[in-house]
């Protein structure tokens, strides 16, 4: 079973603060993405890394980057946290589209973040 | 542009009911389709997934989806939905050239006893 897990289920901030928010998985996917979702929304791509220190902006970059070391590691980091960044984030993992093959995207809990 | 069209954004219905969740996409070539679900606190499981072959799959927990190429359409079904069906489903696209796929808005479903 795949498994994606993500460092914190919920957690609160202050307007100004560094925030970093960690995402790991254990099969090995070479993609790995981390999504907002906001009411009404659905699911925005803020970051998409197809391998070690690779990475690709998503649709909203603004206010975020990420880092990614390891291969089963993605991080998120909100540099100087705003209170519009309060949602719930979602890191997910894949392998990568090969052979007409499109493998599925698979989702960790997510972590509902409050910025005061 | 890909899209993802969620026409509902909450549906409400009788236990034992029949569903249909609604999902059109606008993509440029054959789509690769997926539903999602999300229970209340929690992030999204696989329901189903279409890549080709036969236009109706079948997924997990008593779910299908009807693929129509005419209608651009994947369509989310449920002969009989159950109180614990109630939870966020989630169309998606599989964006071309690229393994990031592209959400909708989502459907909020409420199954009342």
């Amino acid at each position: 079973d795949v498994k994606v897990t993500q460092s914190s289920r919920y957690l609160v901030k202050r307007t100004g603060e560094k925030v970093f928010l960690e995402c790991v998985q254990d099969m090995d996917h070479e993609n790995m993405f981390w999504y907002r979702q906001d009411p009404g929304l659905g699911l925005r791509l803020i970051y998409f890394s197809y391998d070690v220190k690779m990475k690709e902006k998503g649709d909203i970059p603004e206010g975020y980057s990420v880092s990614r070391e390891k291969k089963e590691r993605f991080s998120l980091i909100l540099e100087s946290a705003s209170t519009n960044q309060t949602s719930m984030y979602l890191c997910a993992s894949s392998t990568p589209f090969a052979g007409g093959y499109r493998e599925t995207q698979y989702f960790g809990p997510g972590t509902r973040l409050l910025v005061l | 542009a890909q899209s993802v069209t969620q026409p509902d954004i909450h549906i409400t219905v009788s236990e034992g009911a029949s569903l249909e969740l609604r999902c059109n996409y606008s993509y440029g070539a054959t789509p690769y389709l997926f539903w999602y679900v999300q229970s209340p606190g929690q992030g999204l499981q696989l329901l189903l997934k279409y890549f080709s072959g036969d236009t109706l799959v079948q997924g997990i927990k008593g779910f299908e989806a009807e693929f129509k190429r005419s209608q651009s359409s994947f369509n989310l079904r449920k002969p009989s939905v159950h109180w614990s069906d109630a939870a966020e489903y989630f169309c998606a696209v599989g964006a071309l050239g690229t393994d990031k796929l592209i959400f909708g808005t989502g459907t909020r479903l409420q199954v009342f006893p």
